[in-house]
């Protein structure tokens, strides 16, 4: 069972928006400790699509944005595009293990 | 270019001890806030965070995992290496090494699938 809770499957169609949650406790999320977003295309690795609760990489499309409140943090996509269906994760550090966390991950499909 | 790359053994046996290399170009060990992280996934589950070290040789763990893992770097060689005692049929996975700064991992190995089986 992951520290940070993601829900494990999202869907949506073409040119729609969608949001995948990742629910924290006050040791992580809630202790303001930053969280980065990853996305991981079958069969390659996770690449890093937010960082720093809102900011994207050099070459991560606008349609992907970050968001953090509380104990909690979201990743939306708009425009949704077949390309984008892949397992997204959320990290973040938690200090009650002084250790680096990963959400459980979320399958987004496009419809 | 950043760049990363695990090597060590494709297979090991139940008890025996894993030990993987990370080896990366484009950035320096010895530059302050940066870090080297080793991240696990079995097949068809969920990333697992396992260790990270930091600049100034400070270490994390996991701490599901916080006894059988080991992280040291040799900054003049550029690489980090992650030992993993005990290993377990549980323990199949891929595991990745990923250049860290701000506690967020914007590169990545592209992973080495370690299978344990006797």
């Amino acid at each position: 069972q992951s520290v940070l809770t993601q829900p494990p499957s999202v869907s949506g169609a073409p040119g729609q928006r969608v949001t995948i949650s990742c629910t924290g406790s006050r040791s992580n999320i809630g202790a303001g400790y930053n969280v980065h977003w990853y996305q991981q295309l079958p069969g390659t690795a996770p690449k890093l699509l937010i960082y720093a609760n809102t900011n994207r990489p050099s070459g991560v499309p606008d349609r992907f944005s970050g968001s953090k409140s509380g104990t909690s943090a979201s990743l939306a996509i708009t425009g949704l595009q077949a390309e984008d269906e892949a397992d997204y994760y959320c990290q973040s550090y938690d200090s009650l293990s002084a250790s680096g966390v990963f959400g459980g991950g979320t399958k987004l499909t496009v419809l | 270019q950043i760049t990363l790359k695990e090597s060590g053994p494709t297979q090991v046996k139940p008890t025996q001890t894993l030990t993987l290399t990370c080896i990366f170009s484009g950035f320096s060990l010895s530059t302050n806030e940066v870090g080297v992280g080793w991240i696990r996934q079995p097949p068809g589950k969920a990333l697992e965070w396992l260790a990270l070290i930091y600049w100034d040789d400070d270490k994390r763990y996991s701490p599901s995992l916080k006894s059988r893992l080991t992280i040291t770097k040799d900054t003049s060689k550029n690489q980090v290496v992650l030992t993993v005692t005990n290993m377990d049929p549980m323990d199949t996975a891929t595991y990745y090494c990923a250049h860290s700064t701000l506690g967020g991992y914007n590169h990545w190995g592209q992973g080495t699938l370690v299978t344990v089986s006797s």
